[in-house]
């Protein structure tokens, strides 16, 4: 029940295209639900995260969208860049507790 | 601002032998927790300390510990260490005890030989 699953595992876009990525959960004490971005050697950079009240946040080129009954949240980055070429982790946190859980890691290409 | 800062940023130890890690949290910033992550997965949780005490573990072994000091900066030690070990040791700071967001330093790469 502390699962976070991700997919894809990689994913390959065309510059200017729309990136998905998804993920699922089970612990429905989850409340709530960040996105980080990792680059080669630093470490992961919060990039967007959103809590089970609202199904959709919108930050610049970046969307959560939220699906409390179905257990599933998705990152869509619109008009991809070659920079945002990078490995992205959905994660989730519990109530009362400091832990995040992390997804397996999804790697994102940009073609130009 | 400076943000999270860790060190050092690499280290080479051999199997058997102990190795400390250092963390200093963004200023103001009370909570630290550490995380483990090995190449091509998520990071996975170690520990949290807020106040100097411990508020969470992970399903790590008694050969990791941490503490916290008094200007909230946080050590995490690891002995007897094993091949398996090998991975980016990550610090992670937030305002207070269950607040979010958290917010990551670049780590620690940790390589057993």
């Amino acid at each position: 029940q502390q699962q976070v699953k991700q997919s894809p595992q990689s994913l390959i876009v065309q510059k200017g295209g729309i990136s998905i990525i998804n993920c699922a959960y089970e612990n429905t004490a989850f409340d709530y639900f960040p996105w980080y971005q990792q680059f080669p050697g630093k470490g992961p950079a919060l990039l967007i995260a959103i809590r089970p009240d609202v199904s959709e946040k919108k930050e610049g080129r970046f969307t959560i969208s939220f699906n409390k009954s179905a257990k599933q949240f998705s990152l869509h980055i619109m008009d991809s860049q070659p920079g945002d070429s990078a490995t992205y982790f959905c994660a989730a946190h519990g109530q009362g507790a400091q832990k995040l859980v992390f997804g397996q890691g999804t790697r994102l290409t940009i073609n130009p | 601002d400076a943000g999270v800062t860790q060190s050092p940023t690499h280290l080479i130890k051999t199997r058997g032998q102990h190795v400390t890690l250092r963390c200093s949290p963004i200023s103001g910033h009370k909570s630290v927790s550490w995380y483990q992550q090995v190449l091509g997965q998520g990071p996975q949780f170690i520990f949290q300390y807020y106040e100097k005490e411990e508020r969470g573990r992970g399903n790590f072994p008694d050969r990791f510990s941490a503490r916290q000091f008094p200007n909230y900066s946080s050590e995490l030690n690891v002995n007897a260490l094993l091949l398996g070990d090998s991975a980016l040791y990550l610090c992670a700071s937030s305002s207070g005890q269950y607040s979010q967001p958290q917010h990551f330093g670049d780590g620690t790469r940790l390589s057993i030989l």
